[in-house]
């Protein structure tokens, strides 16, 4: 079974605090992970991606993964109103033997007060 | 670069009604994907295709609904006889190809009410 579990939220969070979002994964053989971010009424769009286990950071961002632990993390520093919205995780897994996609978690909606 | 092109962007029609939605991928990409989103089921996979070529359709939920992508810029998702319960926002996504970091770049989606 190919699962992505998220928390759905709502997360609330000062402007300024650090967000933390979570993701844990069924499949163990996954080698790569994204995460998307949807404002309501628009379609996906990419954030980071990570591969590597450790922390990757891109400005206010930084994406934190464990394979061990099958295990995905977004931190989202100095929090601004604008980063309200709902964060898909996304891990790359083989279907079948001919092809792999993006499977999503539900998403975890952020909402952030000024 | 015009993005991935979706359409039509909102399609109501009623039931047992046969709908049909078109995507156009990144000039480029040779993976296009098919998606559903609802509120209770997240984003879901339904089919993809690499080089024009189905790849894994288990995600169609039923036979309903099929896809085709009879070249490298043109798909579509049909569904015959539509019902209620298709009611969905139908995103099409595109990537350069099925590999682990391939990132997957997604047209604007077509909300779709079937009454």
């Amino acid at each position: 079974q190919k699962e992505v579990e998220q928390n759905s939220g709502p997360l609330s969070v000062p402007e300024g605090a650090i967000a933390s979002l979570n993701c844990t994964y069924s499949d163990r053989g996954s080698q790569s992970f994204f995460w998307y971010r949807q404002y309501s009424g628009k379609s996906p769009e990419l954030i980071m991606f990570i591969y590597s286990n450790g922390d990757k950071e891109d400005g206010r961002f930084t994406a934190q993964l464990n394979k061990a632990s099958q295990y995905v993390s977004l931190l989202i520093r100095d929090s601004q109103p604008s980063d309200s919205a709902t964060y898909l995780c996304a891990v790359n897994m083989r279907t079948n033997q001919a092809g792999t996609a993006l499977i999503f978690g539900k998403g975890t909606t952020l909402s952030v007060s000024s | 670069d015009a993005g991935v092109i979706q359409s039509p962007r909102h399609e109501v029609t009623e039931m047992g009604q046969e709908v049909t939605l078109r995507c156009k991928p990144i000039s480029g990409h040779n993976s296009l994907f098919w998606y559903r989103q609802t509120m209770m089921r997240g984003l879901e996979l339904l089919i993809y295709f690499n080089n024009n070529v189905p790849i894994d359709d288990s995600g169609m939920p039923e036979d309903r609904f099929s896809a085709k992508m009879p070249n490298a810029s043109f798909s579509t998702l049909k569904i015959q006889p539509s019902e209620p319960r298709d009611s969905a926002v139908y995103f099409c996504a595109g990537a350069i190809g099925t590999r682990l970091l391939d990132t997957q770049y997604f047209g604007p989606g077509t909300r779709l009410t079937v009454l």
